[in-house]
């Protein structure tokens, strides 16, 4: 069953401006992921944040993790056309399947 | 970096014909492997969790009969979509976790299944 929630469900930015993303989740998870989708091709894993985290980053890339809040956010720092894609962030509750949110379509115009 | 290699990328077959993906991980071994379908413009919805050596667990909802999975090795496991219909036509995506990682999974790019 789906777990993560995303929002916006797409976000149309300029170049250049900083896009963040939501995520919300309703079970207790080891850790949460996000990943990016260019259109028809399979999933690039971003950035992983432990239960423990409160904040990971990565190049333009930063995550954040609220556990009491069950909800975490991925913001992109000067935002490039080439970062036009979906945006997934699914939960990981131990040994068991990553549960995927129905994900963020960003688009960056140049 | 670790690779997950899908194939076929695209297929495309007749209503009634079956039709088989490979999903292989290339650089290391994946004792798990989880098959995902993916509606256009939706999220991911797992279908089922592929173990080597034993048989794969379907998620509610999903038909065993028409979806057999087989994991016969720790680098192969493969999908067929028994008697397609039309409304099988789906992007499938697989996945393996690494025997040694903390949780990340790495995905295939993919295949485009369309079922005239």
């Amino acid at each position: 069953s789906q777990q993560g929630e995303e929002d916006p469900q797409a976000l149309s930015i300029q170049e250049g401006e900083n896009a963040t993303m939501n995520c919300s989740y309703k079970t207790s998870i080891n850790n949460l992921q996000w990943y990016r989708q260019n259109s028809g091709r399979g999933l690039v894993h971003l950035i992983l944040i432990r239960s423990n985290e409160r904040e990971k980053h990565s190049g333009r890339l930063r995550v954040t993790l609220d556990t009491s809040k069950k909800s975490s956010s991925l913001l992109i720092t000067a935002s490039r056309a080439a970062d036009t894609a979906s945006y997934f962030c699914a939960t990981d509750g131990g040994n068991t399947p990553l549960v995927f949110g129905k994900g963020t379509r960003l688009s960056v115009i140049a | 970096g670790a690779v997950v290699s899908q194939h076929p990328s695209r297929v495309i077959c007749k209503s009634g014909t079956s039709v088989k993906i490979e999903c292989r991980s290339l650089d290391f071994q994946a004792t798990t492997m989880f098959w995902y379908r993916q509606f256009p413009k939706q999220s991911l919805m797992l279908m089922a969790t592929s173990n080597e050596g034993s048989k794969a667990t379907y998620e509610q909802g999903v038909e065993k009969d028409k979806f057999l999975i087989n994991h016969a090795s720790l680098t192969l496991s493969t999908l067929t979509v028994t008697s397609a219909h039309p409304e099988d036509s789906s992007f499938y995506i697989c996945s393996a976790r690494d025997r040694g990682s903390t949780g990340e999974l790495f995905f295939g790019e993919g295949s485009r299944l369309t079922v005239l």
